[in-house]
């Protein structure tokens, strides 16, 4: 089964700051990675997502992602944080049960900005 | 990107009662949504699939009988709290799938009495 690794459940960066927010996944086939926010007490969305193709994806709100298959991982990056990019982020991964596509979700990193 | 819409947004119920809370896909056909309960500072917990005119699949450990799941249409599940108690107080956010991508919805607070 596949699963997600977010190293870091906290990450503070000052404002204009670059911010990045590791993922690192284990799969046993080809993966489908996602980045989601998460904006207190709201549900999630979808910052970016690689499915084939280049490995450098660019999503909303100036984020990107590289998939790196050698390092198994999914790292986030912005270049300049905003105060506006304080939430909580997950990294996720498809998984395949059964042939029913499912979402493993990291733990999560809460990215807090300072002014 | 897609939308998906939950509601209500925030639900407050007596101990005992059920409450329903909706999922709609509102801009394409979703053969597949999933429920996810969500606990503060916590990742999202998957408690099951539903498939559009089909049983829903339940993760390990989720009560089929307690949390009810229909998904009468390509555009809407419901998950029916049945006879809530405190703990079932939590978070509950709904995805559909669209193609190879995920999309949730807003959320639905719950907070049982």
């Amino acid at each position: 089964a596949q699963s997600v690794t977010q190293l870091g459940s906290h990450v503070s960066v000052s404002e204009g700051a670059l911010v990045l927010l590791r993922c690192n996944y284990s799969s046993s086939v080809p993966p489908y990675l996602f980045w989601y926010v998460q904006y207190p007490n709201q549900g999630l969305q979808l910052l970016l997502k690689y499915t084939t193709g280049a490995t450098l994806v660019k999503g909303i709100n100036g984020f990107e992602a590289e998939f790196k298959k050698s390092e198994t991982s999914f790292h986030l990056t912005k270049p300049s944080a905003h105060m506006s990019d304080a939430a909580e982020y997950f990294c996720a991964v498809s998984d395949w049960v059964e042939g029913a596509q499912k979402l493993v979700f990291g733990q999560g990193t809460r990215l807090t900005i300072n002014p | 990107g897609a939308v998906v819409s939950q509601h209500p947004s925030w639900v407050i119920c007596k101990s005992g009662t059920s409450v329903k809370i909706e999922c709609r896909s509102l801009d394409f056909q979703a053969t597949t949504m999933f429920w996810y309960r969500q606990f503060p500072k916590q990742s999202l917990m998957l408690m099951a699939t539903s498939n559009e005119g089909s049983k829903a699949t339940y993760e390990q450990g989720v009560e089929k009988d307690k949390f009810l799941i229909n998904h009468a249409s390509l555009t809407l599940s419901t998950l029916t709290v049945t006879s809530a108690h405190p703990e079932d107080s939590s978070f509950y956010i709904c995805s559909a799938r669209l193609g190879n991508t995920i999309y949730f919805g807003e959320g639905s607070w719950l907070t049982v009495v």
